[in-house]
């Protein structure tokens, strides 16, 4: 059974960059015809998904936060990674990590962590 | 950029049935996903591909999807059914979630 776990800062200052890891465990990263997902959800707030990567290198961005969001993955640590760049207060949320199929639906994800943004 | 459309809340008595509705232009040409997630809780995927359920989501949930709106079914409503249901389709390159319905069980 594939399970994802997040880990990172739970503290970032304004203008610095966010950076988050999803550790998989249960499964390889690099195997399958899956796409690996970072989704926030503000406090109180709805879903949103920041982007997705595959393992070949290949990604797509949510387009309201592209320039500021990379992604990349360790596939000997079987783990994936979130960067977002300049961020400000409207970035604090809890962040998750999900498996995406081809369907473009999410499971499982990782109980998330949240990043807080203040100086 | 596409919309989905959700109503924000739904009170259904326990044992009664609840449809939670996703609407979105022509959204019966898109694959719908819906998601249950609990308080302080991950999401968790009931519903893929408009009406298919993952292995371990009980038959009480159900999906239908048809023109400019999709429907969740929620049966024989339990407590342990509370919490907030998002609808989710891909467009355009990107992920659309709609704003999410709360579902209290009285």
């Amino acid at each position: 059974q594939v399970r994802l776990q997040e880990s990172g800062p739970g503290l970032v200052k304004p203008s610095q960059t966010l950076s988050l890891t999803c550790t998989v465990s249960g499964g390889s990263i690099s195997i399958g015809s899956y796409y690996w997902n970072w989704i926030r959800q503000p406090a109180g707030k709805g879903l949103e998904w920041i982007g997705r990567f595959y393992t070949s290198g290949s990604a797509n961005f949510n387009p309201s936060l592209k320039g500021r969001v990379s992604m990349s993955v360790d596939t000997s640590k079987n783990q994936f990674f979130l960067r977002l760049s300049s961020v400000t207060a409207a970035d604090t949320a809890v962040y998750f990590c999900a498996r995406g199929g081809m369907g473009n639906y999410y499971a499982p994800w990782g109980q998330g962590t949240l990043v807080t943004v203040s100086s | 950029s596409f919309e989905l459309t959700q109503p924000s809340s739904v009170s259904l008595a326990l044992g009664q049935t609840a449809k939670i509705t996703c609407e979105g232009n022509d959204i019966g040409s898109k694959n719908v996903h819906w998601y249950q997630q609990r308080p302080g809780q991950a999401p968790l995927l009931l519903i893929y591909n408009d009406a298919s359920r993952p292995s371990g989501i009980p038959e009480r949930f159900s999906g239908s999807n048809s023109g400019n709106t999709a429907t969740l079914t929620i049966s024989s409503a339990q407590v342990g059914d509370e919490g907030d249901y998002y609808c989710q389709v891909w467009d355009s390159g990107t992920v659309v979630f709609g704003a999410g319905t709360e579902v209290t069980v009285l």
